[in-house]
């Protein structure tokens, strides 16, 4: 399975862009990256998935370099409703390995005026 | 359109009751999951459902049981209470096996004292 790693919390300020890393070292072949976002009292909200290169949404962006062994979430001009915590999961979200799939402890994005 | 619904959304527990947590999806989702989440953590999977008929453990399934009852219904069954229980659970659905797009409900708080 692979393992994820991101930074405990980030802080920015209103309209600044966001980008949290994950790191994925042992990433297989098979494997797909997906984002999560959780507001305080609900539950967590799907935003983004790739496989490699760029992927964009309306809410948005997942970079992924070529040997995806990380990526990076980007949130462009944050507001403070932007205030979450951010998971990285990472597995082949297509088989039925998907019950081992960990949610980690994420990110927690404040932002601030 | 209401997606994933629970009930309730609040509850406390004496030590060794049973209680159960009522989870229903109308969006012909598949896939249903239970999760828990304690204080500063991620989730994790309690159970999980890859279609009618069926159920698996996931990470933490000690203590809890599970009933898909049809396709748009997926309880959680305390049978007795423990302190260690008390969390926020949530339930998900997901159009197959893989958490791609899952959709979460918005959680039920336990508390067991």
């Amino acid at each position: 399975l692979a393992k994820t790693t991101q930074p405990i919390s980030m802080d920015s300020y209103e309209g600044q862009e966001v980008n949290i890393t994950c790191s994925h070292n042992n990433i297989a072949t098979n494997d797909y990256i997906t984002w999560y976002q959780q507001f305080p009292s609900q539950g967590p909200r799907f935003i983004i998935q790739g496989y490699k290169t760029k992927v964009t949404n309306e809410v948005a962006s997942l970079f992924i370099p070529a040997d995806r062994k990380s990526s990076t979430l980007s949130l462009p001009r944050v507001s403070l409703s932007d205030t979450a915590v951010y998971y990285c999961l990472v597995g082949d979200t297509f088989t039925d390995s998907w019950g081992k799939l960990q949610f980690g402890a994420g990110t927690q994005v404040v932002v601030t005026p | 359109n209401a997606g994933v619904t629970q009930t309730p959304k609040f509850q406390v527990l004496k030590t060794g009751q049973s209680m159960t947590l009522q989870c229903a999806q109308d969006m012909n989702h598949n896939s249903m999951y239970w999760y828990r989440q304690d204080p500063g953590m991620g989730l994790r999977l309690i159970y999980y459902s890859a279609s009618e008929g069926t159920t698996d453990k996931g990470e933490v399934p000690n203590g809890y049981n599970v009933s898909r009852l049809n396709k748009r219904e997926f309880s959680l069954r305390l049978e007795s209470a423990a302190p260690s229980q008390t969390s926020v659970y949530f339930c998900a659905s997901s159009e197959g096996v893989g958490v791609q797009g899952a959709f979460f409900g918005q959680g039920t708080r336990l508390t067991v004292v």
